[in-house]
């Protein structure tokens, strides 16, 4: 079965630097979204992207944020200045339609962030 | 803002017992999603349900739009069924984003 992946697993960095995640979305779907987990929170969601854009992004993307689908396949999120309160497992996921309305979403084994 | 609530928060539970976990939501949805985390942080979506009743294996989804009310039953209940389930709503009707419950951590115990 198509899957979702996320690289790296785990990354630790230090606070003030840049990280990107990466993610693999299954293939022929056309939503994508980035989710986070602080330790011991909800999944609270970040940002949805369809047709090349942001559709909907929540009050935690803020500038430091930002998101792009370099090609066809990869879909990245990138975290210019790291702070330590950005630690968090941030989870890929993608669907084949609408997300929250119309399919289900597939989701990735997630990335834990770790600031230092 | 859609409000989840889910109960229990933490259930514990012997082999082969049926287990009901349960989601209430205070705004009007047009589907509802039941989401298992596993211990190593993997999610996993179980069902997407938009009226009625949903079955999978030994898992059964069921909701009640005018109630707002959603339940999630396993039936002979197993411990690799031990995982955090989660009930996820978009804030109202036609909106993609998913606002999260806090989970039920679900053990079962040999």
């Amino acid at each position: 079965e198509p899957e979702v992946t996320q690289t790296p697993s785990h990354q630790v960095t230090q606070m003030g630097q840049e990280v990107i995640l990466r993610c693999v979305p299954i293939s022929n779907h056309l939503y994508f979204y980035w989710y986070r987990q602080i330790l011991g929170q909800k999944v609270e969601f970040l940002v949805s992207f369809y047709n090349n854009e942001i559709s909907e992004k929540s009050e935690i993307f803020d500038d430091q944020f930002s998101v792009e689908r370099p090609d066809g396949s990869n879909f990245t999120l990138k975290i210019r200045s790291t702070k330590l309160e950005d630690s968090a497992m941030y989870f890929c996921a993608s669907s084949e339609g609408a997300g929250g309305v119309n399919s289900p979403l597939h989701f990735g084994n997630g990335t834990r962030l770790t600031v230092t | 803002k859609n409000e989840v609530e889910q109960s229990p928060q933490n259930l514990t539970a012997q082999e082969g017992e049926f287990i009901t976990i349960n989601c209430s939501y205070s705004v009007g949805i047009s589907a509802l999603h039941w989401l298992q985390q596993h211990p190593g942080g993997g999610i996993v979506s179980l069902f997407m349900l938009s009226s009625g009743k949903k079955k999978h294996g030994r898992l059964i989804a069921t909701i009640n739009i005018q109630e707002k009310h959603s339940s999630l039953h396993i039936t002979a209940s197993h411990p690799r069924d031990s995982a955090v389930y989660i009930c996820a709503v978009p804030p109202n009707f036609g909106n993609e984003k998913l606002t999260f419950g806090t989970g039920t951590r679900l053990t079962i115990i040999p």
